[in-house]
């Protein structure tokens, strides 16, 4: 009993990389969407998606991109990787509730 | 826009002793709201939920939280805690549209037990 898969668990990027985070669920949800944590700010969203097919911007769009590849994938990628996005990013599934799953750790150098 | 409000920061509470932990929300209409808890090295896990009715909610592990409309306020509940309960929680107050649920999250109380 999977539920929401991120990958990779932890990564290090100098300024200026790129890469792509994974998430896939497997509870046949339609929304899905990614959070970043920072100390003492809690969670904020990034990006979302409603359905397959779409996706909407969340509080702190900028710096990234999402694709909703199919109903069980939803992928996050950083063009080009800044210090600020320094964090811990999750995946999140569904609707009341969410299902989280486990975080990626990122660390930009 | 919605926004959320945990006040503390971190609370010491010894093993066996009640608990209560803050929550003040800002939202124009009804709000939903919810309690996670993160534990070290995990994602979030929903402890309980309102949406409407009962203005006490009961959810998992013998947590409870009371929505006050005059205070603005959902604070979370425990009669005894137990050492397992140590982990960060979140308040959090939702919009939900057709499906989808974009939540606004506090920035968190650490819970440490003592024995």
């Amino acid at each position: 009993n999977a539920g929401v898969t991120q990958t990779p668990k932890f990564q290090v990027l100098k300024t200026g990389q790129s890469m792509t985070l994974q998430c896939a669920q497997d509870m046949n949800h339609n929304s899905m969407y990614w959070y970043r944590q920072d100390p003492g700010m809690g969670l904020r969203l990034i990006y979302y998606s409603a359905s397959e097919g779409t996706t909407d911007k969340g509080e702190v769009p900028n710096g990234y991109n999402v694709s909703r590849l199919n109903k069980r994938e939803f992928s996050l990628r950083l063009e080009s990787a800044a210090p600020s996005q320094t964090s811990v990013y999750f995946c999140a599934s569904g609707y009341s509730p969410l299902h989280f799953g486990n975080g990626t750790r990122l660390t930009v150098t | 826009a919605q926004s959320v409000t945990q006040p503390d920061i971190h609370i010491t509470v010894s093993e066996g002793a009640s608990l209560e932990l803050r929550c003040n929300y800002s939202y124009g209409a009804t709000p939903y709201l919810f309690w996670y808890v993160q534990s070290p090295g995990q994602g979030l896990q929903l402890l309980l939920k309102y949406f409407s009715g009962d203005t006490l909610v009961q959810g998992i592990k013998g947590f409870e939280a009371e929505f006050k409309r005059s205070q603005s306020s959902f604070n979370l509940r425990k009669p005894s805690v137990h050492w397992s309960d140590a982990a960060e929680y979140f308040c959090a107050v939702g919009v939900s549209n057709f499906g989808n649920e974009k939540l606004t999250f506090g920035t968190g109380t650490r819970l440490t037990i003592i024995p």
